[in-house]
Formats: C-alpha cells, structure tokens, sequence
C-alpha cells in the first residue's frame, strides 16, 4: 500500500526553527515527485513547492520561495519541511503529497495525513 | 489569491445532482489536465477526479468531471449525506510555473 506518514503535531513560539517530515513507503521513494500544501485554519489548499527526490530538484511557489525550505533525504524515503524562525502567521494544517504517476507533478496522490504546526507567544 | 474561481457554496438534496464550476485561463486549464479533491470534514484531501474526467479506483461513479477550454466542471449525481465536504479543482500553471487549486466549494446536503 502506498502512503505517505507525517511526523506529529507541533506547538512553537515566533522566532523559532521548525522542520516537519514525510515518510513514503510502498512504493519507490526516488521515482515520485512529493509536494507540500498549507491549509490556513477555516480557509483553502495552497500549494507550496515540490521536490524530486532522485535528484532534490525543488521548485517553490512565488508565495513561499525564501519562506520555507523543502528538502528530501532518499536514503530513508523521508521529505521535509523546514522553517528558520516562525511566525503568528504560519499557524496551520501542513500536508505533504506524492504524484500522481511517476516523474508527473500535475497532481497528488496519495496525500499524508496532515502535520498541525501552531505557533503561539 | 487562487487563480482557479469556484463558487463558495453549493447545495442539494439527497438524490439530487449537483454541478460546481471552475474557472481558470489559457496558462492553466486551457493548457493542462484538471483534478478535483475531496476534503471531508477534518481529513486530508483526496482525490476524486484526474486527468479532466477519470475516478481513481475506490471513487463512485456519481462523481463526474468535464472540461472545456479554460474553464471544468465537477458532477456529483444521486447526491448522498457523506458527498458533504469541501471540494477543490487543481492544475499546473505555466504563469506562475506551480500548481494552483481552486478557492474551493463547500457543498451542504439538505
């Protein structure tokens, strides 16, 4: 079975450093480009950036470029999310998604089950 | 701002189809496939439809997806109380060289 495991809720105050990860499993890690998706509380999907394991090929939305670091480490089939100093503002649902077909980034699936990261003075 | 325009809300009764629009351009729809994704209350999205118009293995046939031009639509037919959830239409974006999902639909079952 093919899925994506996210690591576990976190709670941190503005200026500190935060990095998230997503385990794949069931399938092979290096051929699949992975994908990260804010959900702000009560509002839409945001897509943030993509990499591609094999080869850590990362692109970033213009919304995020310089906000956060998308980052992968194919020997333990693990992508990451990093922040270097939170804010207020980052507060929200962080889900990570795997393509569709392999080498294909129009499309996600199957999607991790979501990382709550809340920051708060 | 989502650069893909779906209504806020839509709403039916149980049996009764319902139909939720996207709107994009030329550097998204108009040159790429469309997804749809279904988000049930306090789950991760999952998607319902790939490829402009086909189901993943597991997705009831009452789902249904079209495209035309820059613009693609999402069908729900029969509409059942568990179809209550947020849904979202997808594409890549040449403009913006990223994915873009739509402002969402919110669809209640009366």
């Amino acid at each position: 079975e093919v899925q994506l495991v996210q690591s576990g809720a976190e709670v941190k105050k503005p200026g500190e450093s935060l990095k998230i990860s997503c385990k794949g499993s069931g399938y092979s890690f290096t051929s699949y480009w992975i994908g990260w998706v804010r959900q702000m509380p009560g509002k839409g999907l945001e897509w943030m950036g993509i990499i591609y394991p094999a080869d850590s090929d990362t692109r970033y939305s213009p919304s995020f470029q310089g906000q956060v670091t998308i980052s992968a480490d194919k020997s333990i089939s693990t992508a990451y999310l990093q922040w270097s100093s939170l804010k207020a503002s980052d507060t929200a649902m962080y889900y990570c998604a795997r393509g569709l077909y392999s080498g294909s980034y129009n499309g996600f699936d199957p999607w991790g089950q979501g990382t709550q990261v809340t920051v708060s003075s | 701002q989502s650069v893909l325009t779906q209504p806020p809300s839509a709403s039916g009764t149980p049996g009764q189809r319902v139909t939720i629009s996207c709107s994009g351009s030329s550097s998204n729809i108009g040159s790429y496939t469309v997804n749809w994704y279904q988000q049930l209350p306090g789950t991760a999205p999952k998607l319902l439809i790939y490829n402009n118009n086909q189901r993943p293995s597991g997705v009831p046939d009452r789902f249904s997806g079209s495209k035309s031009g820059t613009s693609a639509s999402l069908a729900i037919s029969g509409l059942q109380s568990e179809d209550e959830a947020d849904y979202y239409c997808a594409a890549w974006d040449d403009s913006l060289n990223g994915y873009v999902f739509g402002t969402g639909t919110k669809v209640t079952v009366l």
